[in-house]
């Protein structure tokens, strides 16, 4: 597609539910990340992966945290038994060369409130 | 580890006046360097990058940043704005073969008429 396509664009979640974040990539882009940024502050990265490979998830808060790109385009980011901290916008972004070297195209968004 | 450090949270100027946003970094290997704006409601858009060669670089919508690798900053310049440009501004470092950038909590530029 012409952009990072992320879905749904707004999420409420009772606390304890699961969620899943999509992220369509831009057709062709090896690279994928995924950042959190709570209101007020800069993006904090997740996770990266490189094609369907997941390179570094050293920035998922916890074991509740889990992402996957099983064949290398579409991304999944899952939060299992939401807490209220969770709440945040989570930001996918996608760059054409490995490591986002040339600097990434960010998604809108998914803005995630847990009530 | 490297960390970003946005001097000023918000900046108000009037339209058509020069703005400078600061952006220090620190880090102990060799770096890209990033500014991004993001308007209302949009994602983060890139504006300009540094990655090698000549300090200053120029970005989209008459931006500009010089990398001073003596001060370890990439200051984000433009010499006269518009009220369109009113958005917040990130700036970020990337480690070589790291992937992940480190982000600043960004500067709210607000121009007025």
């Amino acid at each position: 597609g012409a952009g990072v396509s992320q879905s749904p664009r707004y999420k409420v979640a009772k606390r304890g539910q699961d969620v899943a974040l999509r992220c369509d990539p831009i057709s062709g882009h090896v690279s994928l990340f995924w950042y959190q940024q709570a209101l007020g502050q800069g993006p904090e990265f997740l996770t990266y992966f490189q094609n369907e490979a997941q390179l570094d998830k050293s920035g998922l808060p916890s074991d509740r945290f889990f992402a996957e790109r099983p064949e290398g385009s579409v991304s999944t980011l899952k939060i299992q038994r939401t807490q209220q901290e969770d709440s945040a916008v989570y930001l996918c972004a996608s760059s054409l060369k490995p490591i986002g070297r040339d600097g990434y195209t960010f998604g809108s968004g998914t803005r995630l409130t847990v009530v | 580890a490297q960390s970003v450090t946005q001097l000023d949270s918000q900046v108000p100027v009037f339209e058509e006046a020069p703005v400078e946003l600061r952006c220090n970094y620190s880090s102990s290997v060799s770096v890209y360097l990033f500014w991004y704006v993001q308007y209302p409601n949009q994602g983060l858009q890139l504006l300009l990058k540094y990655l090698s060669g000549s300090t200053l670089v120029k970005g989209i919508n008459g931006f500009e940043a010089e990398f001073n690798k003596s001060q370890t900053s990439f200051h984000l310049r433009k010499p006269s704005v518009h009220i369109s440009d009113t958005a917040e501004y990130f700036c970020a470092v990337s480690e070589y073969n790291a992937g992940k950038s480190t982000f600043g909590d960004g500067t709210t530029l607000t121009v007025k008429p």
